[in-house]
């Protein structure tokens, strides 16, 4: 069975400065993919970025990339230059296989002025 | 840029009512989710659905649950006989291909449902 763990139920950053946010999973799959999406307040999820597990290099968009270390199987999501508009909840998600995804339980996030 | 649209954004019922949930997906996409999340907890997968049938769904998608696409546009969710623990947000998802790959599930903004 699929597992994603978010440890940060709640964190907060200035602006301007640099966060990270921790996932971690566990599967017995190979090949999978990994997923950060954003869910703004009275806001739909949109994807931030994605990473294929079959790819060593680190996925990055924008201000935002990941640190991804498979035999770790973690997956943290780093924003940089942090902005009011960042201020939401991400959840990691993960899928292998099956066409669903898993969730993490989502870490809220307040950028500070 | 196109969304994944829900209605109603937040709906009320009665213990033993049914309740249907719509969605629009995006409208080139195949693929299409219904998702859940109780206040607090994860976001959980029901079903997928494609070409007309399901194609996965979870232990928590039970014979009181049901989806369909009635026309060329909406996907729904009925839910039969509501119970107090269906309260929950029910997200619809799409993606434009699905088959067992990394395609993005682009999302709704979700229908808050209450059963009193």
């Amino acid at each position: 069975a699929q597992t994603v763990t978010q440890s940060q139920p709640e964190m907060s950053v200035q602006e301007a400065e640099t966060v990270t946010l921790s996932c971690t999973y566990d599967t017995s799959e190979n090949n999978y993919y990994l997923f950060w999406y954003k869910q703004p307040p009275s806001r739909q999820m949109i994807l931030v970025i994605r990473q294929e597990a079959y790819k060593q290099q680190n996925a990055t968009e924008n201000r935002f990339s990941v640190n991804f270390q498979k035999a770790a199987k973690s997956f943290s999501l780093k924003i940089s230059d942090s902005q009011l508009g960042d201020t939401a909840m991400y959840f990691c998600a993960f899928k292998a296989g099956a066409n669903n995804l898993f969730f993490g339980t989502g870490t809220r996030l307040t950028v500070i002025p | 840029e196109p969304e994944v649209t829900q209605t109603p954004s937040h709906q009320v019922t009665q213990m033993g009512q049914e309740v249907i949930l719509r969605c629009v997906p995006i409208s080139n996409h195949l693929y299409f989710y219904w998702y859940r999340q109780i206040l607090g907890q994860k976001v959980e997968f029901l079903v997928s659905f494609y070409n007309n049938e399901i194609s996965e769904k979870s232990e928590i998608f039970d014979d009181q649950f049901s989806v369909e696409r009635p026309d060329g546009s909406n996907f729904t969710l009925k839910i039969r006989s509501t119970k107090l623990e269906d309260s929950a947000m029910y997200f619809c998802a799409s993606s434009e291909f699905g088959t067992r790959g990394g395609e993005t599930q682009y999302f709704g903004p979700g229908t808050r449902l209450l059963v009193l």
